[in-house]
């Protein structure tokens, strides 16, 4: 029983197209949040939201844009694609509170390629 | 600046029991957690400190020292699908984490 759903899995796309990736949940969660994960690192922030309230990180490209239009629902929006943001794409919620544990429950991610 | 560091790579025998060490510095603190993430997966939770001391959890404990800024994970009785990396991640503030760049972990036979 996925309880955070990605798609798609795989996604190739050109050197600036836009590309979008999705991200559902049924977990019922406040917090959604947006991952770049390259090869062997860290996974990096990009934004998250807080119900509706969405936080972006100061060092989150511009290129980068989200969209959440309920609770379910969180988009990736890539404007126009450089051979950089090729990375796994990880989307993962939280219930919210402040003083819960918060633990992040992640999706499968989807892969992006930039042709 | 904020910065977590785990080692890059341990291996370890099947059976045995590994140490992974992490040490943090960060504006804030709200909590540690460790997460497993195999190839190409997502990363899954593993274990949360919050305060100073041993959390167990079956074969996996985790341990923290908030003075020191440090935690381990202790993975015991290795099993070859224990083979992932272990990523250390610090609740700074709100609902804002930063991950380690992950330890991989190398289970033989």
């Amino acid at each position: 029983d996925a309880m955070v759903i990605q798609n798609p899995r795989y996604q190739v796309t050109q050197f600036g197209k836009p590309v979008t990736l999705s991200c559902s949940q049924t977990l019922n969660h406040n917090v959604m949040y947006w991952y770049q994960q390259k090869s062997s690192q860290a996974p990096k922030l990009l934004f998250h939201y807080y119900d509706k309230d969405f936080n972006n990180e100061a060092d989150t490209p511009d290129n980068f844009q989200s969209r959440r239009p309920n609770t379910s629902f969180c988009f990736l929006d890539i404007r126009s694609p450089g051979l950089g943001d090729a990375a796994m794409y990880l989307c993962a919620t939280s219930p919210g509170g402040q003083l819960a544990k918060n633990i992040q429950y992640f999706g499968a991610g989807t892969r992006l390629s930039v042709l | 600046g904020q910065n977590i560091d785990q080692p890059t790579e341990m291996t370890a025998t099947e059976g045995a029991i590994v140490q992974i060490n992490c040490t943090y510095q960060t504006s804030g603190f709200n909590g540690l957690f460790w997460y497993q993430q195999h190839a190409g997966e997502a990363p899954t939770f593993l274990s949360y400190n919050v305060l100073d001391g041993l959390e167990e959890k079956g074969r996996f404990s985790s341990f923290l020292s908030r003075s020191k800024g440090y935690s381990y994970l202790l993975l015991k009785e290795l099993q070859m699908k224990d083979s992932a990396s272990y990523l250390c991640a610090v609740r700074t503030g709100g609902f804002k984490t930063i991950f380690g760049a992950g330890t991989r972990l190398f289970v033989k036979a």
